[in-house]
């Protein structure tokens, strides 16, 4: 079982609508999780960071955690096409520095 | 804003060089990784360092050594290049807080002939 894992897509959404973008990790000692988007031949640039049960909004983006389930999430609503990039999920465990990426999920926002 | 600068944005090197990679940030950050990117493995960790003259291995350090003689520089060091360490290489430096995140170089796009 991978550690991070995500869905790789392509998940296509309309422009305006609402794309979901899901993350499920093994570790239950997991303490910090993070959202990057990677544009095509770019690095990653992280976006958003939570760490407690429950919604985080930050603008567009909202992050969401459910420790219990293990799962993590990033709605971007109003989504435009400068949206489509690959959204990497990372969790950190405990008071370690080493974060684990996921695979990434490639979203395209069809105008 | 944090800046992490990658020496190369590309290189092509021969089968068995001696390879180095370099990495400088400005902000003072504590911690520095290198990660390799390959398609549908994402990013895995090589080697990470939380201090001046501190290294340590991440996933994947087979055929790989760092470097960390000042804090601002962290350099990546490929033995005897091989052509399956053809890949992007990308560093990343953070602070020391759990809740920062990393901000990474813009890679070297590193290819072994």
């Amino acid at each position: 079982q991978k550690e991070v894992e995500q869905n790789s897509g392509p998940l296509s959404v309309p422009e305006g609508a609402i794309a979901s973008l899901n993350c499920t990790y093994s570790d239950r000692g997991s303490q910090s999780f993070f959202w990057y988007r990677q544009y095509s031949g770019k690095s990653p640039e992280l976006i958003m960071f939570i760490y407690s049960n429950g919604d985080k909004e930050d603008g567009r983006f909202t992050a969401q955690l459910n420790k219990a389930s293990q799962y993590v999430s990033l709605l971007i609503r109003d989504s435009q096409p400068s949206d489509s990039a690959t959204y990497l999920c990372a969790v950190r465990a405990g008071g370690y520095q080493k974060v684990t990426f996921g695979t990434g999920t490639k979203l395209q926002v069809i105008p | 804003d944090v800046k992490v600068t990658q020496s190369s944005r590309y290189l092509v090197k021969r089968t068995g060089e001696k390879v180095f990679l370099e990495c400088v940030q400005d902000m003072d950050h504590e911690n520095m990784f290198w990660y390799r990117q390959d398609p549908g493995l994402g990013l895995r960790l090589i080697y990470f360092s939380y201090d001046v003259k501190m290294k340590e291995k991440g996933d994947i350090p087979e055929g790989y050594s760092v470097s960390r003689e000042k804090k601002e520089r962290f350099s990546l060091i490929l033995e005897s290049a091989s052509t399956n360490q053809t890949s992007m290489y990308l560093c990343a430096s953070s602070s020391g807080g759990p809740s920062y995140g990393y901000t990474f170089g813009s890679g070297t796009r590193l290819t072994v002939v």
